[in-house]
């Protein structure tokens, strides 16, 4: 089956550091979505990108996909303690109607 | 207005008990997930459920066995617990199978014992 496999798979910041997680399928993928989960908490939806090599931000969080579709990536500037979390990839091939999640990143901000 | 709910939130059984998680959308959305989460945090489907019908069932112990009496309820029966159903399972929905976001519950922490 498809796997979608995410590095790192810890990261720890100082605050004000910025964090990058990356995302890779070894196949091409109708969309890919971001979702964060707290620590304690469940996975809560960020974005989703739909279009080769599309970029969007959300505040200090910038999204890109693969101009071939096949990775993608979620970069943080200026981390800050709330960011703290682990950030999950998911991807849907467009055959089957099933979301599957990357191995997700955590990140660990300290000041 | 908690837009998908579980319960229960926890749940600490012993082997070989009979257990349900209960979960409901108010969101008007037609597919309903059921996915599990272990110990090192790898989230993987169990179940899909799109207007009441079953459209993934992924390589489950059939002692899971998911029932949707409609399109906004999604229960989770699993018999004969075992050690290894320790997880948190998460429900969730979308407004369209595997090509929106997804919204979830906020979990069932299932400990056996």
């Amino acid at each position: 089956g498809q796997q979608v496999m995410q590095i790192p798979q810890y990261q720890h910041v100082q605050e004000g550091e910025d964090f990058t997680t990356y995302c890779n399928s070894s196949t091409t993928l109708s969309n890919i979505q971001w979702y964060k989960q707290r620590p304690g908490g469940h996975p809560v939806f960020l974005i989703q990108l739909v279009k080769s090599g599309e970029v969007k931000k959300q505040k200090r969080l910038t999204f890109q996909f693969g101009e071939a579709k096949k990775n993608s990536s979620l970069h943080i500037t200026a981390t800050q303690t709330t960011d703290v979390g682990t950030y999950f990839c998911a991807a849907n091939t467009g055959t089957a109607s099933k979301l599957t999640f990357g191995t997700g990143t955590r990140l660990q901000v300290t000041l | 207005d908690t837009a998908v709910s579980q319960t229960p939130k926890y749940l600490v059984t012993q082997m070989g008990n009979d257990k349900s998680i209960k979960c409901e959308q108010n969101l008007g959305h037609d597919t309903m997930y059921w996915y599990k989460q272990d110990s090192k945090k790898f989230l993987k489907i169990m179940f899909s459920y799109n207007n009441k019908e079953l459209i993934i069932n992924e390589t489950v112990p059939n002692r899971f066995s998911p029932k949707s009496p409609d399109k906004a309820h999604l229960n989770l029966h699993i018999n004969s617990l075992e050690l290894g159903d320790s997880a948190v399972y998460f429900c969730a929905s979308s407004q369209v199978s595997g090509k929106s976001g997804y919204t979830f519950g906020s979990g069932t922490r299932l400990t056996v014992v």
